[in-house]
């Protein structure tokens, strides 16, 4: 089956410093791929997303580029600001078959930035 | 708008109690969801529904039941509350869910629930 699979956290910044969070993926098919972020004491918001091979999704600084050679999907962000502190959930999409569009997960990293 | 809310935002149950979560969408979302997120864990699809009167299974499902009698509403029931069934629920709905332009899930606060 389908699965995503995170970088171990959590992971510690300094303000302004650069943010790697790495995220791959097993699914078959052409999966759409997510990053969602959750903020303490929120639900899930959707942070961006890429749909094919190649794009590259981008939102409030964020960015992360659908690599289907190496079944990834990182998020990066060159200056992070506290901010940014929360729980970030890389996620995929497989709408093949009678799946009807149900995300599959990844098991989050929390990030915390520092003044 | 209010999106997708949820409510009782906090419950604790003692074993064997049932309760319902309530989940309500003002999108107009053929789509919705429940899961439930466990520390560490990611989240894990409970029920789905495709629309008013169709549910399905999602990962995790026992222990559970859903209803969808309207679009807005999608009640989740515990009937037998047990200890594993403590974590924090969310609902979720989309407009559509589509390999070529998927459409964004919109998230719930969420339900934290304690069964002791």
């Amino acid at each position: 089956g389908d699965s995503v699979t995170q970088m171990e956290g959590p992971v510690t910044l300094s303000e302004e410093a650069f943010l790697t969070i790495n995220c791959t993926y097993t699914a078959t098919g052409y999966p759409s791929l997510f990053w969602y972020v959750q903020y303490p004491g929120e639900g899930l918001q959707l942070l961006l997303k890429a749909t094919k091979a190649d794009d590259k999704g981008s939102n409030k600084g964020f960015e992360a580029t659908y690599r289907k050679e190496t079944t990834s999907f990182h998020l990066e962000k060159g200056s992070v600001q506290v901010s940014d502190s929360a729980v970030y959930f890389c996620a995929l999409l497989n709408a093949g078959g009678t799946s009807y569009g149900k995300l599959t997960f990844g098991q989050g990293t929390i990030l915390t930035v520092h003044p | 708008n209010a999106g997708v809310t949820q409510t009782p935002k906090f419950r604790i149950l003692k074993i064997g109690q049932s309760m319902t979560l309530q989940c309500t969408q003002d999108m107009n979302h053929n789509y919705m969801y429940w899961y439930r997120q466990d520390p560490g864990m990611g989240l894990k699809l409970i029920y789905y529904s495709v629309g008013a009167g169709i549910t399905d299974k999602g990962e995790v499902p026992n222990g559970y039941n859903v209803s969808r009698s309207t679009t807005e509403d999608f009640p989740l029931r515990l009937e037998l509350a047990a200890p594993s069934q403590t974590s924090v629920y969310f609902c979720a709905s989309s407009y559509s869910m589509s390999a070529v332009a998927p459409n964004e899930q919109f998230f719930g606060p969420g339900t934290r629930l304690t069964v002791l």
